[in-house]
């Protein structure tokens, strides 16, 4: 069965550096999104992607993140300038087209460690 | 802002016991209930989605039913195994996206 893949598993990254978290969807999803879950707090939404565009995102999406679909297959989320408070799991998903009613697919999760 | 409540935040059952949790959700401009499970070191995996007052869903062992008018959908665990251990996430969908709620830990016991 086809899988969403997140790549590095663990990021370890001195504040204030910038680090680029990598996902592959699946081949024929057209929605895109990243989750993060702090240690012990309810997973959270950051951004959805379709048709090569934010098509929403929520306040903690501020100016240090962004996302890129920088070919056919790769999806990124960057953090300009980390913080000590960007340290958490993230989550990449993918869907097929449709409205809410369609299922997500994640990946594993990138765990950020921020020192 | 939508907010999806998810009770209890943790429970202990005992293999072969069977359990529910809620998942409650704001019943206006609903549009579809989604149910994840979550393994430790794993992602979330989908279990159910379901969209219409009064739909019940049933995947082995575990079933679900849905209330929109009331704002609340229950996840049922029939003779539960250590297998089913694991985060119970809901999530409401609206557009194309999702809220989720806190999840609700399941540990079953041997």
């Amino acid at each position: 069965e086809p899988e969403v893949t997140q790549t590095p598993s663990h990021q370890v990254t001195q504040m204030g550096q910038e680090v680029i978290l990598r996902c592959v969807p699946i081949s024929n999803h057209l929605y895109f999104y990243w989750y993060r879950q702090i240690l012990g707090q309810k997973v959270e939404f950051l951004v959805s992607f379709y048709n090569n565009e934010i098509s929403e995102k929520s306040e903690i999406f501020d100016d240090q993140f962004s996302v890129e679909r920088p070919d056919g297959s790769n999806f990124t989320l960057k953090i300009r300038s980390t913080k000590l408070e960007d340290s958490a799991m993230y989550f990449c998903a993918s869907r097929v087209e449709g409205e809410g009613n369609q299922p997500q697919h994640f990946g594993d999760g990138t765990r950020l460690s921020i020192l | 802002i939508l907010n999806v409540e998810q009770s209890p935040q943790s429970l202990h059952v005992q293999e072969g016991d069977s359990t529910n949790f809620t998942c409650s959700f704001p019943s206006s401009n609903f549009y579809a209930l989604h149910w994840y499970r979550w393994e430790t070191a794993k992602s979330p995996e989908a279990l159910f989605v379901m969209t219409l007052n009064g739909d019940e869903k049933k995947k082995g062992r575990i079933s679900a039913t849905l209330n929109t008018k009331e704002g609340y959908s229950y996840l049922y665990i029939k003779g539960s195994q250590p297998e089913d251990s694991a985060t119970y996430l809901c999530a409401s969908g609206y557009g194309q996206n999702f809220v989720f709620g806190p999840g609700t830990r399941l540990s079953v016991l041997p």
